[in-house]
């Protein structure tokens, strides 16, 4: 079993609906996470960024952390083609070097 | 402020080929990392080095090489290509402040071994 879980995809949704991408973990000590967006043929760039449990929101991007459950969850509001993208979690230790990553997700917003 | 760059953007190689994939950051970053991407298999760490004189494996280090040459450039060496290594090759660094733990990353080095 894969320490961190993303379902591959793809996703294929309408403009303006609200998307929620989901990631599950087996470590229970991870304590920092993160989700990546990756245009096609781009390196990967940080979308949200939260330590430990609850919600971060960011304009149209909402984070959550439940770590009572391992899942940890990205909601797009009023989703846009631009939009399109693969979305990886990402989640680390207090005080490792290393990010452990899921497989990302493709997303696509048809207009 | 260029960020993380990569060179070459693209490459292709016969098997059994050597070439090194660079890497430099202008961030004063203290860790960098190689990772490869395939399709399917998200993103593997093939090795990183945590500070300058430093370097570790990763994930799947088998067939590559690293040097940290400085602080600021980090470069990945493969020997003797396979076409198991054709993927695609992306560089990154993080800053060495307590509880940050972003990576930044390259643009990418498209390589494929024939």
């Amino acid at each position: 079993q894969k320490e961190v879980e993303q379902d591959p995809g793809p996703l294929s949704v309408p403009e303006g609906a609200i998307v929620s991408l989901n990631c599950t973990y087996s470590n229970s000590a991870f304590q920092y996470f993160m989700w990546y967006r990756q245009y096609s043929r781009k390196g990967p760039e940080l979308l949200m960024y939260t330590y430990s449990s609850g919600n971060k929101e960011d304009g149209r991007f909402t984070a959550q952390v439940d770590k009572s459950s391992k899942y940890i969850s990205l909601f797009i509001r009023d989703s846009q083609p631009s939009d399109s993208a693969t979305y990886l979690c990402a989640m680390s230790l207090q005080g490792a070097q290393k990010l452990v990553f899921g497989q990302g997700t493709r997303l696509t917003i048809n207009p | 402020n260029a960020g993380v760059t990569q060179t070459p953007k693209f490459q292709v190689l016969k098997t059994g080929q050597s070439m090194t994939l660079q890497c430099a950051q202008d961030m004063n970053h203290n860790s960098m990392y190689w990772y490869r991407q395939d399709p399917g298999m998200g993103l593997r760490l093939i090795y990183y080095s945590a500070s300058e004189g430093t370097t570790d494996k990763g994930e799947v280090p088998n067939g590559y090489n690293v040097s940290r040459l400085n602080k600021r450039e980090f470069s990945l060496r493969l020997e003797s290509a396979a076409p198991s290594q054709t993927s695609v090759y992306f560089c990154a660094s993080r800053p060495s402040q307590a509880g940050n733990y972003e990576q930044y990353f390259g643009p990418g080095t498209r390589l494929t071994v024939t």
